[in-house]
């Protein structure tokens, strides 16, 4: 168990409709990350924040958007949806952007499963 | 970022050492070389991080080049539990995110 919670594990929706991914980091991590898992594409970077801001951006689109809140989880917003966001989304968490007294390890969570029909 | 190259899949028996090698030819002075491993259905695990020495920890060890452009993940003794995708990726020590390869799939035979 890495400590890191995400909700909901399985999501099915339709083309077209809104969903939010939701994730709860380990305690005292104040760094959060998301990234997209396809069969075509691996892991993809998406976006990071740290402490509620934004600090990274990687290929996130722009139907994407995310948020870190001040209790430091965090949303992943994915709207407009196309069948090719049909993937797993991993959210992961660490102390912080550079910690030296730490490895700086990520810390990631169980994945929520989205299938867009 | 700095590219990482890695072989796509490699095979070991159980009980036997396992070498994962990384090639990192345009490594820079303040890149970090991580490994994380992701088993199936799963998210990816931290397994070991170095930057110029050695390192040992009770999952594996991380031989690192003279000159840094390549490294090698040693599992001592390969379990079935091992069989997953191993990722190298070079991380600066100002940065956050980890940008993931496509990794080494490692299968191992009982």
């Amino acid at each position: 168990d890495s400590g890191v919670t995400q909700t909901p594990k399985h999501l099915i929706t339709a083309t077209g409709q809104r969903v939010t991914l939701r994730c709860s980091p380990r305690s005292g991590d104040l760094s959060v990350y998301w990234y997209q898992q396809s069969l075509d594409q691996g892991l993809q970077f998406l976006i990071q924040y740290y402490n509620g801001e934004e600090r990274a951006k990687g290929n996130i689109l722009e139907r994407f958007s995310a948020q870190q809140f001040p209790d430091l989880h965090s949303e992943l917003n994915l709207s407009s949806l196309e069948l090719g966001d049909s993937a797993l989304y991993f959210c992961a968490s660490s102390v912080g952007v550079r910690s030296p007294t730490h490895t700086g390890e990520l810390f990631f969570g169980e994945g929520s499963r989205l299938t867009v029909l | 970022d700095a590219k990482t190259t890695q072989p796509n899949s490699m095979e070991s028996n159980e009980e036997e050492p396992v070498h994962l090698p990384c090639n990192h030819s345009t490594i820079s002075g303040t890149d970090y070389i991580h490994w994380y491993r992701q088993l199936p259905s799963q998210g990816p695990e931290y397994v070991i991080h170095g930057l110029t020495s050695n390192v040992n920890n009770r999952m594996a060890s991380l031989a690192i080049a003279e000159d840094r452009k390549s490294s090698t993940l040693i599992l001592h003794r390969a379990t079935l539990r091992d069989a997953a995708v191993y990722y190298c990726i070079l991380r600066d020590a100002s940065q956050g995110n980890l940008i993931f390869g496509k990794g080494t799939k490692l299968s191992v035979k009982p």
